[in-house]
């Protein structure tokens, strides 16, 4: 069973840059027909698609946040990282790490909350 | 991309039936049938209830059932019991290659 654990600081500072990591265990970044994804979800608010990564590199990212988005990944490491420029108070929300498999996700993160705060 | 529009909440008695629907364009929701459906309860992270448009992954109970026509999704959850109480979300492909999720709803159990 495939887990995914993220990580990375509770609180960033306003345009300052956030980075996360996903950590994979129980099965490899390399498989194919896998997506590694990332969703967020603003206090109270819905869920937010932001972006996702194969294994070979390539990567799609919703409109809305490409101009900010860099979702990369380390297969020696079995992690995905996202990092979001330029952040601020708007971008406080519930981080989460997900597998996109066959257009559905399918295992999830517990998520991360981040705070942007001075 | 707009988020896919959901009813904000949707309340029943414990055995009724609920639909929930979830509506977008023919660009997502319409064009294609990958709508899956999300269960969340308060500080969870979502749980896959249903995936292309009306399958349930293993362990899903049979009380959930999904469906679609046209540009608008539904969840129907039948035999409604406490434990469904949670928040709903649709997705879908769109035809930009990218995901877009619905509004929410908030199911509460009577």
């Amino acid at each position: 069973q495939v887990q995914l654990q993220e990580s990375g600081p509770g609180l960033v500072k306003p345009s300052q840059t956030l980075s996360l990591t996903c950590t994979v265990s129980g099965g490899s970044i390399n498989t194919g027909g896998y997506y590694w994804s990332w969703i967020r979800q603003h206090p109270g608010k819905g869920l937010e698609w932001i972006g996702y990564i194969y294994y070979s590199g390539s990567t799609y990212y919703n409109p809305s946040l490409k101009s900010r988005v860099t979702i990369s990944v380390d297969t020696s490491k079995n992690q995905f990282s996202l990092k979001l420029s330029s952040m601020t108070a708007a971008d406080t929300a519930v981080y989460y790490c997900a597998i996109l498999y066959n257009y559905y996700f399918d295992h999830w993160g517990q998520g991360i909350l981040v705070t942007v705060s001075s | 991309q707009s988020a896919l529009t959901q009813p904000a909440s949707v309340s029943g008695s414990p055995g009724q039936s609920i639909t929930i629907s979830c509506t977008g364009t023919s660009s997502d929701v319409g064009g294609y049938k990958y709508v899956s459906w999300y269960q969340q309860h308060p500080g969870k992270a979502p749980k896959l209830m249903i995936y292309e448009v009306s399958n349930r992954p293993s362990g899903v109970s049979n009380r959930f059932s999904g469906s679609k026509s046209g540009n608008t999704a539904s969840l129907t959850i039948s035999g409604l019991q406490a434990e469904d109480e949670a928040d709903y979300y649709c997705s879908s492909y769109t035809s930009t290659h990218t995901y877009v999720f619905g509004t929410g709803t908030k199911v509460t159990v009577l």
